[in-house]
Parts: C-alpha cells; sequence; structure tokens
C-alpha cells in the first residue's frame, strides 16, 4: 500500500542538539511538507517543497531545516535554535493539480529532556 | 491575515444524533474547503472536499456545506457512532488548518 512513512514516532532532544525526523512517501507526490500542531492550535506550515531540490518557508520555519534531494523524502531538522520545539510533527505529500486532498503521516512527537 | 475558527473545542452528543461542525474563515476566498479526521496520536485522514461552486457535498453519513457568502461551512455526522469520536479538523484552501474540534458519541 502507498502511504508516507514518519520516523521516529518519538524523538527526545537535550539541549544544543540538532535533530532529524524522517519523512518517507511512497504515492509519487511532487509536493511535501511539514506541519507542526500544537495543543489548542491548528497545523502550522514549517516548510514545503514542491519539486525535488526546491523548497519554501512556511509561516514558522525560523529554527529548523530541510532538504528534498529525492522525491520520496523530505527530512526535517529541528535545530538548537528552534527555542520551543516540544510539539507533534507532521508531514504531508499532495499530488499536484487542483483540489487534490493531502496525505499525512502518523507524526513525530518531540520532546526536550 | 487569514484567520480559521472552528466552533468549540469540544462537542459530547448521543448515539444516532447528529453533530453539527462549524468553520468560519476570514482575509481570504479559496476555491475550495476540505476536512479532514484526527484520531489521537495520528495524522489527519481526508473525509471531503467541496468546492466553490458546490453547495452541499454527502459521503455516505457525512454531509458538508460551503457558503463563501458567510465564509463558512457547516460539517454535518448524522446517525452518529462511537466509532466517529475524533477530532476534525477544517481546512479552507490549501495549506491552512483550523484547530479542530474534538467530538465525543455517547453510546
Amino acid at each position: 500500500d502507498g502511504g508516507i512513512t514518519q520516523s521516529p514516532k518519538y524523538l527526545f532532544r537535550k539541549e544544543g542538539q540538532n535533530v532529524t525526523l524522517s519523512c518517507e512517501q511512497n504515492l509519487n507526490h511532487d509536493a511535501m511538507y511539514w506541519y507542526r500542531q500544537d495543543p489548542g492550535q491548528g497545523l502550522r506550515l514549517i516548510y514545503y517543497s514542491q519539486i525535488v531540490n526546491d523548497f519554501q518557508k512556511g509561516d514558522i520555519a525560523e529554527g529548523y531545516s530541510v532538504s528534498r534531494e529525492k522525491k520520496e523524502s523530505f527530512p526535517l531538522t529541528v535545530t538548537s535554535a528552534q527555542k520551543n520545539p516540544t510539539a507533534f510533527y507532521l508531514c504531508a505529500s499532495h499530488k499536484t493539480g487542483s483540489n487534490q486532498p493531502q496525505h499525512f503521516g502518523d507524526g513525530t512527537r518531540l520532546s526536550i529532556l | 491575515s487569514q484567520k480559521i475558527e472552528q466552533n468549540s473545542e469540544a462537542l459530547n452528543i448521543q448515539e444516532g444524533k447528529t453533530a453539527t461542525l462549524t468553520c468560519n474563515y476570514t482575509n481570504y476566498s479559496p476555491a475550495y474547503l476540505q476536512w479532514y479526521r484526527q484520531d489521537p496520536g495520528r495524522g489527519p485522514v481526508f473525509l471531503l472536499l467541496i468546492r466553490e461552486n458546490e453547495k452541499e457535498k454527502r459521503k455516505e453519513r457525512l454531509k458538508v456545506t460551503f457558503d463563501t457568502t458567510l465564509k463558512q461551512s457547516l460539517f454535518h455526522i448524522t446517525a452518529s457512532q462511537p466509532a466517529d469520536s475524533a477530532t476534525y479538523l477544517c481546512a479552507p484552501g490549501e495549506l491552512s488548518f483550523g484547530a479542530g474540534t474534538t467530538v465525543t458519541v455517547r453510546a
């Protein structure tokens, strides 16, 4: 079955440490997205990529970085510059073209040690 | 800036009743609006998409309306079941999501 796989499901970060969240899709979708979800808030867009080797900042990109070297993969690095990283991180992909829904992974929950 | 409001964070209803969820948005005019279901600890799952030229859309026990003048969508779950208990997110357009309404259906 096609889908999106996020790993790990739980991740802990120490002070001053960078951590990388994995997102892989086998849906052959061109566009991929990273969102952050905090309790009581809507999903907030961190970064998105519509094509390999290109990506754009979303609303809350500070303290995060991404790469898109392969169509299937869109890893997110939470850097030490992100002072409040504790959240639920969701990766999604999207078939380009109008009126197409996003497909989400099952998320990574990041906490500070 | 864009703003999305979904009615009350939580909705508790009796099995068999209809749940009605509201999504209001401001400061933009999306060509379509989507509804997703999210279970605890899981990613959202797409349910329905309604376009700006459609007034109503149905899928099994789900019904969505879209009023572009009022900038509002209503999401109805008819003959609700305990398995419908989840958080429902509205998404006007492509990249913006509401905070969600958590529905609990009591047996």
